[in-house]
């Protein structure tokens, strides 16, 4: 069976600093997606950013960029110059097939 | 239009009650799903709709009765709940029901409260 870990439930840091939010799985499969949710205090799921399992390229999206380390079964999400609006809860995702696992979550807070 | 909407925002209910959650989306997506959440918990899938036809059901007690009247619409029937059911209800779409390769768009949820 499938696992996703994120280890940090609480991280606080100074707005415009950049700051990593670690996630690990588990999958003894190959092809699969991994993904980073955002849920604000407006409790919205956004997405904030995929990755395919079969692309060695990390994906980046402005601000936010992973590194997807496959072989370790890691998938961090590294957020730069960081904004008080990136203030919310982060879930880690591994989807496989049609079953989405999400990690227990993030709690991020940017401080002024 | 690129949201999926969901109604009411907050909804109390007695356990004796019959209530009913609403997700609308007009994306042409056709995968509805519907997810509950519990406070500092992620998500987790109750049901899912594929073209209109139920898909996937999580084990969910039977108190708890999705409906699909059409692509757009997703209903959540309520009846005879229990104060543990208090959560964040949310529904999401994709384009067809592989999330991986087709995103979720979630709304906003409705936040359930049984007294």
């Amino acid at each position: 069976a499938q696992t996703v870990t994120q280890s940090q439930p609480e991280m606080s840091v100074q707005e415009a600093e950049t700051v990593t939010l670690s996630c690990t799985y588990d999958t003894s499969e190959n092809n699969y997606y991994l993904f980073w949710y955002k849920q604000p205090p407006s409790r919205q799921m956004i997405l904030v950013i995929r990755q395919e399992a079969y692309k060695q390229q990390n994906a980046t999206e402005n601000r936010f960029s992973v590194n997807f380390q496959k072989a370790a079964k890691s998938f961090s999400l590294k957020i730069s110059d960081s904004q008080l609006g990136d203030t919310a809860m982060y879930f880690c995702a591994f989807i496989l097939d049609d079953k989405i696992i999400f990690g227990k979550g993030t709690r991020l807070h940017i401080l002024p | 239009d690129t949201e999926v909407t969901q109604t009411p925002k907050h909804l109390v209910m007695g356990m004796t009650n019959k209530k009913s959650l609403k997700c609308e989306q007009h994306m042409g997506h056709r995968a509805m799903y519907w997810y509950k959440q519990k406070a500092k918990k992620p998500p987790e899938l109750m049901f899912v709709y594929s073209y209109e036809k139920l898909s996937i059901n999580e084990s969910v007690p039977s108190r708890f009765s999705p409906e699909c009247p059409n692509s757009s619409l997703l209903n959540l029937h309520l009846h005879a709940l229990q104060p543990e059911d208090s959560a964040l209800y949310l529904c999401a779409s994709s384009q067809f029901l592989d999330p991986g390769a087709n995103v979720l768009t979630f709304g906003a949820g409705s936040r359930l409260t049984v007294l």
